[in-house]
């Protein structure tokens, strides 16, 4: 069974850097094939994809936030860590990590955490 | 970036309705479209890939259809649980990306 949990603060300030951590189980991210992504929602919005970091160490970004995201694997720990630089107030969303389906769907994502609501605001 | 445009933006039906969501791909994706649901506090649920592909465990009711820039969800026989929030995504190229969605609400 594959499980997905969010970790980080719940409150960032403006300007500051957002560490997030996703921890899971039930898949290995050395594992030809497997994929871990990151996608945010602010509150009664859309959902907007920031990041995705394949088995192989390939690192997916979106345009638009490209210069302030790095993602991260440790396979040991079972984790991906997701970090966002220069906070501001419209970064407030609840932040997913998710597991991809792999084989023919490229990157679409299976299995999702249950999400962290992260709010920026000093 | 390709955009996603979902239609309607929100829909009321009925329990036992049969519904179609449309998504339009602003460039031709193939069949590279997911259709996810979500409910009020939940994290979506993957329902269908690569446009026609039913994901395990999802009920039969489901189906999605379409391929280059135009899209369909259909849900035949609405049941209360149905009533959700639905997006689309396209996974052809980076930066992957979503429709706005569409609210499918109670009659």
């Amino acid at each position: 069974q594959i499980t997905l949990k969010e970790s980080g603060p719940t409150l960032v300030r403006p300007t500051q850097t957002l560490t997030l951590t996703c921890t899971f189980s039930g898949f290995s991210l050395s594992t030809t094939g497997v994929g871990v992504g990151w996608i945010r929602q602010p509150p009664g919005k859309a959902l907007e994809w920031l990041a995705l970091i394949y088995w192989d160490d390939d690192e997916l970004y979106t345009t638009s936030l490209k210069n302030r995201l790095t993602v991260t694997k440790d396979t040991s720990k079972n984790q991906v860590v997701l970090t966002m630089t220069n906070m501001d107030p419209v970064d407030t969303a609840t932040y997913y990590c998710a597991h991809t389906l792999g084989g023919t769907s490229r990157h679409a994502f299976d299995i999702w955490g249950q999400g962290t609501m992260v709010t920026v605001s000093s | 970036d390709i955009q996603m445009t979902q239609s309607p933006s929100s829909l009321s039906a009925s329990v036992g309705d049969r519904v179609t969501i449309t998504c339009r791909a602003s460039q031709r994706i193939a069949t590279y479209l997911n259709w996810y649901q979500q409910k009020p506090g939940k994290a979506p649920d993957l329902l269908i890939y690569t446009a026609s592909s039913l994901q395990r465990g999802v009920p039969s009711r489901f189906s999605g259809s379409g391929s280059g820039t135009d899209f369909t969800l259909t849900i035949s026989g609405l049941q209360p649980e149905d009533f959700a929030t639905y997006f689309c995504q396209q996974t052809y190229s980076t930066p992957i990306t979503f429709g706005q969605g569409t609210r499918l609400e109670i009659k």
